[in-house]
C-alpha cells in the first residue's frame, strides 16, 4: 500500500511569488491535514480537510489557503511568499471512521524563499 | 491553550542501553497521544497511538505509556541501536478531535 505522496519534495521562490504543494493519502484515507515545521516554531497545523469541507484552520494568515478535491488528494497554495515562510511542509492522511485515527505522514516539501 | 514539553532535547546513549523519553502535556482532556519518530530531512514516522482509554501500547522494543491525570507519557525503548537515532516527537489531540499539538522533540543519538 502507497504512503503519503508529497510533490514536488524540494522547490525554490522568491518573495513575493506563489506556490502550489500537492499531497495524495493513502488509499482509502479521506482526511487530510497539513503541518508547517520550521527550526525556531517545530510543527504548527495548517488546516485539516475531510470529504472536501475544511474542518479545522490553525493561525495562519490568509496567504495560506488549501483545498480537497473528490479523490481526497488535497493541495495548499501559499501567496505572495515571504522569507519566513521557508519550511518543510508536511501533509498527513488518517482514516476517518473514527473521529481521531493514527496519523500518516508523507516525506514533505522543503520550501525555501530567496 | 495545550502545550506539549518533551524533556531532555538531546539524548547520547551508548548502544545498548534502555532509555525513557518524556513527554508532558498541559490539559488532560486529551483524545489520543502519538509519537513519531523524524529522521533528518525526512518526515515523521508513526511509531504508537495511545487512545486516551488506553494506558500503554506496545511495538516491538517500544513501549508507550500515557497516564492522563499527571499530563506524562514516556516511550521507552529497549535494547537501543545505532539505527534508532532520530528525533522523537510526541503529539496530542484534543476532545475536539482535528489537529495534533506537537512537542519539541528529543533528539537521540546511540553510539555504537
Amino acid at each position: 500500500k502507497a504512503g503519503v505522496t508529497q510533490t514536488p519534495r524540494y522547490l525554490i521562490k522568491t518573495r513575493g511569488q506563489q506556490v502550489t504543494l500537492s499531497c495524495s493519502p493513502i488509499s482509502g484515507h479521506r482526511s487530510v491535514s497539513w503541518y508547517q515545521q520550521t527550526p525556531g516554531q517545530g510543527l504548527q497545523f495548517l488546516f485539516e480537510y475531510f470529504s472536501e469541507t475544511q474542518r479545522n484552520k490553525g493561525n495562519f494568515p490568509g496567504r495560506f489557503s488549501g483545498r480537497q478535491f473528490s479523490n481526497s488528494r488535497s493541495e495548499m497554495n501559499v501567496s505572495t511568499l515571504e522569507l519566513g515562510d521557508s519550511a518543510l511542509y508536511l501533509c498527513a492522511s488518517s482514516q476517518q471512521e473514527r473521529r481521531a485515527g493514527e496519523l500518516f505522514f508523507g516525506e514533505g516539501s522543503r520550501l525555501t524563499v530567496l | 491553550k495545550q502545550e506539549v514539553t518533551q524533556i531532555p532535547a538531546a539524548l547520547s546513549v551508548p548502544e545498548g542501553e534502555n532509555l525513557v523519553l518524556n513527554c508532558s502535556f498541559t490539559d488532560s482532556a486529551i483524545y489520543n497521544l502519538q509519537w513519531f519518530r523524524q529522521d533528518p530531512g525526512k518526515g515523521l514516522t508513526s511509531l504508537l497511538l495511545i487512545q486516551s482509554s488506553q494506558r500503554e501500547q506496545t511495538s516491538g522494543r517500544l513501549n508507550a505509556s500515557l497516564d492522563k491525570s499527571s499530563g506524562r507519557s514516556t516511550l521507552y525503548i529497549a535494547a537501543s541501536q545505532p539505527g534508532d537515532s532520530a528525533t522523537y516527537l510526541c503529539a496530542v489531540r484534543g476532545n475536539q478531535g482535528g489537529k495534533l499539538i506537537f512537542g519539541q522533540g528529543t533528539e537521540l543519538s546511540v553510539k555504537p
